[in-house]
């Protein structure tokens, strides 16, 4: 079956610290990858997404590569801002009516 | 343009009574979902709606039902609520038709707690 494994958090960085957040999936077939932010007290929203092996998914300075040799769809950002502190949810797709398989998440927190 | 709405925010059950979770999405998309949120254990899907008309089970279905009332609701029913359903339920809907990449919109969440 599907499965994402994401970097167990939480992430504490200081204001303008570079990020990584690790994801690695296992999937049947050609899933789409993405990912997902939740600010505190509030529902998911898409941050980025790649559909194919090589594409770089970017938005809001974060940026993640869809690396199909390694299984791994990685996040990153170079310069985080307090205003990221969220926690970050992997996901993928392979068509089956949409469905999303999501990894545990992993909070970020940006201090200044 | 609301996106998707949850009903309500917050509730406190007691063991054995039921309730009916609200969902509403104004963006005429085919597919509604349902997810619980566990600490540790990022987002389940308990069930979905391909179309309206349709549900199916996902992940952790028990204990829980769901009715596709017309394009734009999908509420969840506990039947007799557990201590082991305290969760945050989120209802989610995506565009049907664009395949491996849809993209799912998410509603703000429903705080259950079961005592």
């Amino acid at each position: 079956g599907n499965s994402v494994t994401q970097m167990e958090g939480p992430v504490t960085l200081s204001e303008e610290a570079f990020l990584t957040i690790n994801c690695t999936y296992t999937a049947t077939g050609y899933p789409s990858l993405f990912w997902y932010v939740q600010y505190p007290g509030e529902g998911l929203q898409l941050l980025l997404k790649a559909t194919k092996a090589d594409d770089k998914g970017s938005n809001k300075g974060f940026e993640a590569t869809y690396r199909k040799e390694t299984t791994s769809f990685h996040l990153e950002k170079g310069s985080v801002q307090v205003s990221d502190s969220a926690v970050y949810f992997c996901a993928l797709n392979t068509g089956t009516a949409s469905k999303l398989t999501f990894g545990t998440g992993t909070r970020l927190q940006v201090t200044l | 343009n609301a996106g998707v709405t949850q009903t309500p925010k917050f509730q406190v059950l007691k063991t054995g009574q039921s309730m009916t979770l609200q969902c509403a999405q104004d963006m005429n998309h085919n597919s509604m979902y349902w997810y619980r949120q566990d600490p540790g254990m990022g987002l389940r899907l308990i069930y979905y709606s391909a179309s309206e008309g349709t549900t199916d089970k996902g992940e952790v279905p028990n204990g829980y039902n769901v009715s596709r009332l017309n394009k734009r609701e999908f509420s969840l029913r506990l039947e007799s609520a557990a201590p082991s359903q305290t969760s945050v339920y989120f209802c989610a809907s995506s565009e049907q038709g664009q395949g491996v990449w849809g993209e799912q919109f998410f509603g703000p969440g429903t705080r259950l707690t079961v005592l």
